[in-house]
């Protein structure tokens, strides 16, 4: 199973901050990567797919970025509503397999 | 407007099985392909696997296989998601997700697959 580290594990940012957060895999797969964004009791939303294309009606201030092993979800100016938890997704071979997530936090 | 709405929550004894449905809506069912993820409390995601709504084809991940079974009623637009033998490490929230592209790719050649619309949840407490 392809092997998947988030980093940070969590970070504390204000309102208006420029937030990255990074996804390595344990080994390449192309560009093969999503983004979800998770609210406390509810269902995963789809940010970024194919590691930089922006789902229809998510913000732009989101962007992904990466190939090979090595990608980044990128919140370019924090808002109220960003405040989640941020799972990266592999969909090169199955299993499909989540990084541990990345919760953002008031600061 | 797509939609997938999941089967209320279970509370099952050790041992049993739950079976969790998942109705569609708004889009043509058997185009797409469908996943199912769980999420224990407190922790992150965990897929299980996958059908291709059309012809019925599956791929269970390794951790659940004889033990998961995933069906669909084409007719109902209806997917499901039945897991045996449970135990409380069962507990958790499961999910369906509309699958975009097959889960067997050839490295970039295949447009990258994801999953777009997810259900609201199904909470199963496995518990004596």
């Amino acid at each position: 199973d392809i092997q998947m580290t988030q980093s940070p594990s969590s970070l504390s940012a204000s309102v208006g901050d420029r937030v990255t957060i990074t996804c390595r895999t344990s080994q390449s797969i192309s560009n093969y990567l999503n983004w979800y964004q998770q609210k406390p009791g509810k269902a995963p939303k789809l940010l970024i797919y194919a590691a930089s294309s922006l789902q229809s009606g998510v913000p732009s201030r989101f962007s992904g970025s990466g190939s090979g092993t090595d990608f980044t979800l990128t919140i370019s100016s924090l808002q109220p509503e960003d405040f989640a938890t941020y799972y990266c997704q592999q969909s090169y071979s199955p299993p499909w397999t989540f990084g541990q997530g990345t919760k953002v936090e008031i600061k | 407007q797509v939609q997938l709405v999941q089967s209320g929550a279970e509370v099952k004894k050790p041992g049993a099985s739950v079976k969790v449905s998942c109705k569609t809506s708004g889009y043509t069912f058997a185009a797409y392909y469908m996943h199912w993820v769980r999420q224990a409390p407190g922790q992150g995601l965990e897929w299980m696997g996958w059908m291709n709504l059309n012809t019925g084809g599956t791929y269970y991940a390794q951790k659940f296989q004889g033990r998961v079974t995933m069906t669909r009623d084409t007719s109902m637009s209806t997917a499901y998601m039945e897991l045996s033998r449970l135990t409380s490490d069962d507990s958790a929230v499961y999910y369906c997700a509309r699958g975009i592209g097959d889960i067997v790719v050839v490295p970039d050649a295949t447009r990258p697959p994801y999953s777009d619309y997810w259900g609201q949840g199904t909470l199963v407490t496995v518990s004596s």
